[in-house]
């Protein structure tokens, strides 16, 4: 069956430590999306990607990086310079053949400080 | 920029009817709703394109009013699988795929 599959499913991440969160798809979906969802509130866009090797910025990417380097697979690092960064990660793909695409999510990645 | 949903939280009886609003103080080219079970991902339920077209996936439709730049889901006899958060995704431009959602709907059930 195709679908997103995100690892690992909890995370923690020690002060200082850049972490990297795995995000892969086999809907053989062009766009990738991160979300990072808090306690309570809706789904903000980090990072996206509409085709291999380009991504753009969403609303919250300071302290984030990712990279394209395949299709079906769209990494995000927490890097140290989140000072933040206990969420609740989603990652999402969809078509772009067209607009107006569903986006389909991946169960999530829970990051926490120890 | 990010849309307004209210309620905030709403809390049924089984059968009872529900509506969740979704306004955006720009323009809209589409609208998209979602829903999230607790600690799950979220589910796509349907897609609103301007021109105030109204859909409906089982008992839940939604429409979408261009003009008011806003869009309204209905749940109607609602059943205890409905309970989760709700969320509207708006997009601004055509083709871009980019979404800004709302803070989401609490809606919870009960027997």
């Amino acid at each position: 069956d195709g679908g997103i599959t995100q690892s690992p499913k909890y995370l923690f991440r020690k002060e200082g430590q850049n972490v990297t969160l795995s995000c892969e798809q086999n809907l053989n979906h062009d766009a990738m999306y991160w979300y990072r969802q808090d306690p309570g509130q809706g789904l903000r866009l980090i990072y996206y990607s509409q085709i291999v090797n380009d991504f753009q910025k969403g609303d919250i990417a300071e302290g984030y990086s990712v990279s394209r380097e395949k299709k079906e697979s769209f990494p995000l690092t927490v890097t140290s310079a989140q000072k933040n960064p206990t969420a609740f990660y989603l990652c999402a793909s969809s078509r772009t053949d067209t607009g107006n695409q569903p986006q389909h999510f991946g169960d999530g990645t829970r990051l926490s400080i120890l | 920029q990010q849309p307004v949903q209210s309620p905030q939280a709403v809390i049924l009886r089984e059968g009872e009817d529900a509506v969740i609003n979704c306004s955006s103080s720009k323009a809209l080219y589409s609208v998209h709703w979602y829903r999230q079970k607790h600690g799950e991902a979220p589910v796509f339920l349907m897609i609103l394109l301007k021109g105030g077209e109204q859909k409906g996936h089982e008992k839940i439709s939604a429409s979408f009013n261009e003009k008011k730049q806003q869009s309204s889901l209905y749940l109607t006899a609602s059943q205890l699988s409905y309970s989760g958060t709700y969320f509207c995704g708006t997009e601004l431009g055509g083709a871009t795929n980019k979404l800004i959602f709302g803070t989401g709907t609490l809606l919870a059930v009960q027997p």
